[in-house]
């Protein structure tokens, strides 16, 4: 069955940075995009960006151009998503989300999802 | 990228129907028919109840059901249970390999 184990919870301090990892199984790593998606608490889901495990091409929202950073190792089908120069706005819930690489494919299977806590 | 606008919540009497809207732009909803709905309860992971603006995933009762019309997509619950009771957000396309969220409208079943 199809399987997104993400990382576990991580408290960072300001300016610092954060890496989390989104292991896949139970399909084949490169017919599927990556999303990464974040809720901050309370609040609602925001699209970070995508990449494609295939040729390991990410795609990022306007808003986290230049801070973050989307990867994959296809010997494992993990990807990963790093996130610099943390600030208190950063305290979130990050999901990864698969959709089939097709453009403009919703996303059909969601990990459970990596708190990020941000405070000094 | 702004967010589609989504109303704050929603509520409605077991057996009712309830109707979520979502509004963006000619660039997300308007232009694409690649709108997707979301349900996420409390402390869990969001599930995919729709998606192309008005098909359905296996396992998703028919009770859902989507449309749109013009900038503007549409959630519709029937037959309204508690189980319903949930966040929802809608989720559009916004080409070049970029997508946008509503901001979520909190179901409450009465």
């Amino acid at each position: 069955q199809v399987q997104l184990v993400q990382s576990g919870a991580e408290v960072k301090k300001p300016g610092a940075s954060v890496k989390v990892s989104c292991k896949t199984s139970g399909y084949t790593f490169t017919d599927y995009y990556m999303h990464w998606v974040r809720q901050a608490p309370g609040q609602g889901l925001e699209w970070m960006g995508i990449i494609n495990p295939s040729g390991g091409t990410a795609t990022y929202a306007q808003k986290f151009q230049g801070r973050v950073t989307m990867t994959r190792q296809t010997s494992t089908s993990t990807v990963y998503m790093e996130l610099s120069s943390l600030r208190s706005e950063d305290t979130a819930v990050y999901y990864c989300a698969r959709s089939m690489v097709v453009v403009a494919t919703p996303f059909d299977f969601w990990g459970q999802g990596t708190l990020v806590t941000v405070s000094s | 990228q702004s967010a589609l606008t989504q109303p704050r919540s929603v509520s409605g009497s077991p057996g009712q129907s309830v109707t979520f809207s979502c509004t963006g732009a000619s660039s997300d909803v308007g232009g694409y028919n690649s709108v997707s709905w979301y349900q996420q309860h409390p402390g869990k992971a969001p599930r995919l109840m729709i998606y192309d603006v008005n098909k359905r995933p296996s396992g998703v009762p028919d009770r859902f059901s989507g449309s749109k019309s013009g900038n503007t997509a549409s959630l519709i619950i029937s037959g309204l249970q508690a189980e319903d009771e949930a966040d929802y957000y809608c989720c559009s396309y916004a080409g070049t390999y970029t997508w946008v969220f509503g901001g979520g409208t909190k179901l409450t079943v009465l």
